[in-house]
């Protein structure tokens, strides 16, 4: 089974510092990892994965994450919040053993980032 | 075009209202799925199709029905509903390829409201 955990529900950080939205994750092989951001009343919006080969991955919106194998942590990081950055932020992951048709996710609990001027 | 649109955007029934959610991309991806999300909660996924075959059922009860016509569209029949079942229902896409991790694609979400 694959689990994910996001262990703050809430992350407030003020405008121009850099912000950090921790994820954890727990599968039997190998993982990919995604971030995905949700604003008010909308849809999930894309912003990075992991699959393999540099644990530093880069994403939209000048957002970054760095896998740790040894940690089992896909941190999402920036290095200078916007106030406009003040949304929900979901990891999810999928185990690369899972060879269910469809790329089926599971997600964490979600982080609300709030960003003051 | 990466968009996946779905309407309507906002659905107000009641229990014994039968209504349809309908979702449309054309990126050409042959998976596609319906989540159920409650506010300030992770999506839960419901169902997920595999070229227009309906693949995983997440034990949903049977007053929610999916449909896949073709491969670029998808819709939700619902028919008596219970007031627990309102909440935002997302629609998604990705491409499938065995193996590797392509990214899902969402919409904007249809709010359902049941009275």
């Amino acid at each position: 089974a694959q689990s994910v955990a996001q262990p703050e529900d809430q992350v407030n950080v003020a405008e121009g510092n850099p912000l950090t939205v921790k994820c954890t994750y727990s599968v039997s092989g190998n993982p990919y990892l995604f971030w995905y951001v949700q604003y008010p009343n909308r849809g999930l919006q894309f912003l990075l994965k992991y699959i393999t080969g540099d644990n530093l991955v880069k994403g939209s919106y000048g957002f970054e994450a760095e896998f740790n194998k040894s940690q089992t942590s896909f941190h999402l990081k920036k290095p200078s919040a916007l106030v406009s950055d003040s949304a929900l932020y979901f990891c999810a992951v999928r185990d690369q053993v899972n060879n269910n048709a469809g790329n089926m996710l599971t997600f964490g609990g979600g982080t609300r980032l709030m960003v003051k001027p | 075009d990466t968009e996946v649109t779905q309407t309507p955007k906002h659905l107000v029934m009641g229990m014994t209202n039968k209504k349809s959610l309908k979702c449309e991309q054309h990126m050409g991806h042959r998976a596609m799925y319906w989540y159920k999300q409650k506010a300030k909660k992770p999506p839960e996924l419901m169902f997920v199709y595999s070229y227009e075959k309906l693949s995983i059922n997440e034990s949903v009860p049977s007053r929610f029905s999916p449909e896949c016509p073709n491969s670029s569209l998808l819709n939700l029949h619902l028919h008596a509903l219970q007031p627990e079942d309102s909440a935002l229902y997302l629609c998604a896409s990705s491409p499938i390829a065995s193996g590797s991790a392509y990214e899902q694609y969402f919409g904007p979400g249809t709010r359902l409201t049941v009275t």
